[in-house]
């Protein structure tokens, strides 16, 4: 089974904080996802990377950056949190053979920011 | 540019009775077409995909999908609701990159 984790499932953060979220996929895989998700809004991607070192900007990326350093690992980082960023993230990976591949997800992490 | 349009963010059935959720998209090339399902408190997983061949899809638990490329739709159907189909589902389009448009999502509520 693929398994995607996210290190926080709960987070609290303070406005103009640095924060990290971190996901770790064990498949292998080579793309990997950032969405954000709210509610009457659906999934919104944020940034996606296709290998190691490489991403690619999504559909909403002002105010988030991202690193991969390692293929397993991909982290989303908020340079100064705003409340706006409030919000449920998700993670997903996805084998990298093309259209047809399936996304797997993490169970997301509830970021508020107060 | 693709995009989805789900029709109704909240559905309610009565458990037993037909499932029905709408998806139209919009695509300038053949698409590729999933529905994800959200249960409460966890990450989406796929129910289904189209890609190429049938256009009629089955799925996970029951689920089906309808390919019809003149109505541009993939609708999901399940013939008798259980009460754990209470779900958030999303209909998602893909244009042959990794990349996936999702719809806004709808709210499938089960009563007994």
């Amino acid at each position: 089974d693929v398994k995607v984790t996210q290190s926080s499932r709960y987070l609290v953060k303070r406005t103009g904080e640095k924060v990290f979220l971190e996901c770790v996929q064990d498949m292998d895989h080579e793309n990997m996802f950032w969405y954000r998700q709210d509610p009457g809004l659906g999934l919104r991607l944020i940034y996606f990377s296709y290998d190691v070192k490489m991403k690619e900007k999504g559909d909403i990326p002002e105010g988030y950056s991202v690193s991969r350093e390692k293929k397993e690992r991909f982290s989303l980082i908020l340079e100064s949190a705003s409340t706006n960023q409030t919000s449920m993230y998700l993670c997903a990976s996805s084998p990298g053979t093309g259209g047809t591949d399936t996304q797997y997800f993490g169970p997301g992490t509830r970021l508020t920011v107060l | 540019a693709q995009s989805v349009t789900q029709l109704g963010s909240h559905v309610s059935v009565s458990e037993g009775a037909l499932v029905l959720l709408r998806c139209n998209y919009s695509s300038s090339v053949p698409p590729y077409l999933f529905w994800y399902v959200q249960y409460p408190n966890q990450g989406l997983q796929l129910l289904l995909k189209y890609t190429t061949g049938a256009t009629l899809v089955k799925g996970i638990n029951g689920f089906e999908a309808e390919f019809k490329k003149s109505e541009t739709s993939f609708h999901l159907t399940k013939p008798s609701a259980h009460m754990s189909d209470a779900a958030e589902y999303f209909c998602a389009v893909s244009e042959g990159y990794s990349t996936l448009t999702f719809g806004k999502g709808t709210m499938l509520l089960v009563s007994p």
